[in-house]
């Protein structure tokens, strides 16, 4: 069982290209996210699905896109990147509980980008 | 909003000895806290959940605890363990934004042998 993968795990962009970190699961879990931990301020939600077609902003959405059309798939994309981006991002992915709320997350194993 | 606070940032102890790791929050409608582990250069596992309807939560020889009314948690890791060491962060979730997990910042925890 895959659980929660990322790709790619490393990336180096220069400020003002665009990119697309890939979050797939096979858990059927209706629940996706994706965070930003940086040094010192531990992880920042930067926005959630739950489910597809679904999406809202956390509290770090600027800079950001997100879609998701299948269940499986959660990517997230840099519209012009900035050295400010630079971090190390992470996909997770749960079941939702009763009214909504987050129940176990797993997560990917993380993408680290560099923005020159 | 949710605010998480892990004190210390970082903590060193001799194999064996049990020690308690600590989690505050400022809004006590949390509707439920987890605690992760995680090691260098990986990804964070999910290591215990507690519901806020719930006191506490036990995993092998971690146990998680939670009090609404003051605001905290706390994980004891009993016997510590070389293989013990990660950092370890919690997160929370209020009622009023049962989606948005808030995370602490971590304690990197150090077991020497």
């Amino acid at each position: 069982n895959a659980g929660v993968t990322q790709t790619p795990k490393f990336q180096v962009l220069k400020t003002g290209q665009s990119m697309t970190l890939q979050c797939a699961q096979d858990m059927n879990h209706e629940y996706m996210s994706w965070y930003r931990q940086d040094p010192g301020m531990g992880l920042r939600l930067i926005h959630y699905s739950v489910g597809a077609g679904i999406t809202d902003q956390g509290e770090v959405p600027n800079g950001y896109n997100v879609s998701r059309s299948t269940t499986e798939d959660f990517p997230l994309r840099l519209l012009s990147a900035a050295p400010s981006q630079t971090s190390v991002y992470f996909c997770a992915s749960t079941t939702p509980r009763l009214a909504g709320a987050i129940g176990e997350l797993f997560f990917g194993e993380g993408s680290r980008l560099t923005v020159l | 909003k949710q605010e998480v606070t892990q004190i210390p940032a970082a903590l060193s102890v001799p194999e064996g000895e049990n020690l308690v790791l600590n989690c505050s929050f400022t809004d006590s409608a949390i509707y439920n806290l987890q605690w992760f582990r995680q090691d260098p250069g990986k990804g964070l596992t999910s290591l215990l959940l507690i519901q806020s309807s719930q006191r506490e939560q036990t995993s092998g020889r971690l146990n998680a605890s939670l009090d609404k009314s003051s605001g905290r948690s706390t994980l004891y890791i009993a016997a510590s363990q070389p293989g013990d060491s990660a950092t370890y962060l919690c997160a929370g979730g209020s009622s009023g934004s049962a989606r948005q997990l808030t995370f602490g910042s971590g304690t990197q925890l150090t077991v020497l042998p």
